[in-house]
């Protein structure tokens, strides 16, 4: 059964600093990744997504996201985190010709100053 | 984003009332999903459809009535409902491509509350 995992609650950084959220899925074959943003009274919005082909995928916003088949991982990066990227971030994944996206619980993320 | 438009935004209703939340879509697409989202918990996925048809009920209580007379609009009917089913709920749409390769848009979703 598919699975995701985000380890990571709650990060805090500073503004200007980089920053690395991390995802893990279970999957028995090649998977659709994504990660989702949420600001606090919206909806989801779509970051990013990897399908196929390059391993590195760029994003809205600035950020980047890296597959990576061996760890079983989809990280997501930025390398200079603004105070309007406070939100919480969600990773999912779905499986080949169905509807379904199974969601990590989300890492909450603050910006200070 | 207002592809996906949610009414109400906010819903405070008794465990005895009836009411339905509304989603609509402006993006042409033809499936469309209802999720539930509580707090330390992991989105939910409640129901789907494709072309109008349910495809897909996550073992949902009755309570929850879902319909979707087109493909631009649904609906979840709500009766009866208990103070667990206090939660955020959210509409999202996606172009019906091959497999799951096409993102779900999502609206901004109900807030709703359970006295």
């Amino acid at each position: 059964a598919q699975s995701v995992t985000q380890p990571d609650i709650h990060i805090t950084v500073s503004e200007g600093a980089s920053l690395e959220l991390r995802c893990n899925y279970s999957y028995g074959a090649t998977p659709y990744l994504f990660w989702y943003v949420q600001s606090p009274g919206q909806g989801l919005q779509l970051l990013l997504k990897y399908f196929s082909g390059d391993t590195l995928v760029q994003g809205i916003k600035g950020f980047e996201a890296e597959f990576k088949r061996s760890q079983s991982s989809f990280n997501l990066r930025k390398p200079s985190v603004h105070w309007s990227d406070a939100a919480e971030y969600f990773c999912a994944v779905g499986a080949y010709n169905t509807d379904k996206l199974i969601f990590g619980t989300g890492t909450r993320l603050q910006v200070f100053p | 984003e207002t592809g996906v438009t949610q009414t109400p935004r906010h819903l405070v209703m008794g465990m005895t009332n009836k009411k339905s939340l509304k989603c609509e879509q402006h993006l042409g697409h033809n499936a469309m999903y209802w999720y539930k989202q509580s707090a330390k918990k992991p989105l939910e996925l409640m129901f789907v459809y494709n072309f109008k048809e349910q495809t897909e009920n996550n073992s949902v209580p009755s309570r929850f009535s879902p319909e979707c007379p087109n493909s631009s609009h649904l609906f979840l009917h709500l009766h009866t409902l208990q103070p667990e089913d206090s939660a955020l709920y959210l509409c999202a749409s996606s172009g019906r491509g091959e497999g799951s390769n096409q993102p779900q848009h999502f609206g901004d979703g109900t807030r709703l509350s359970i006295l």
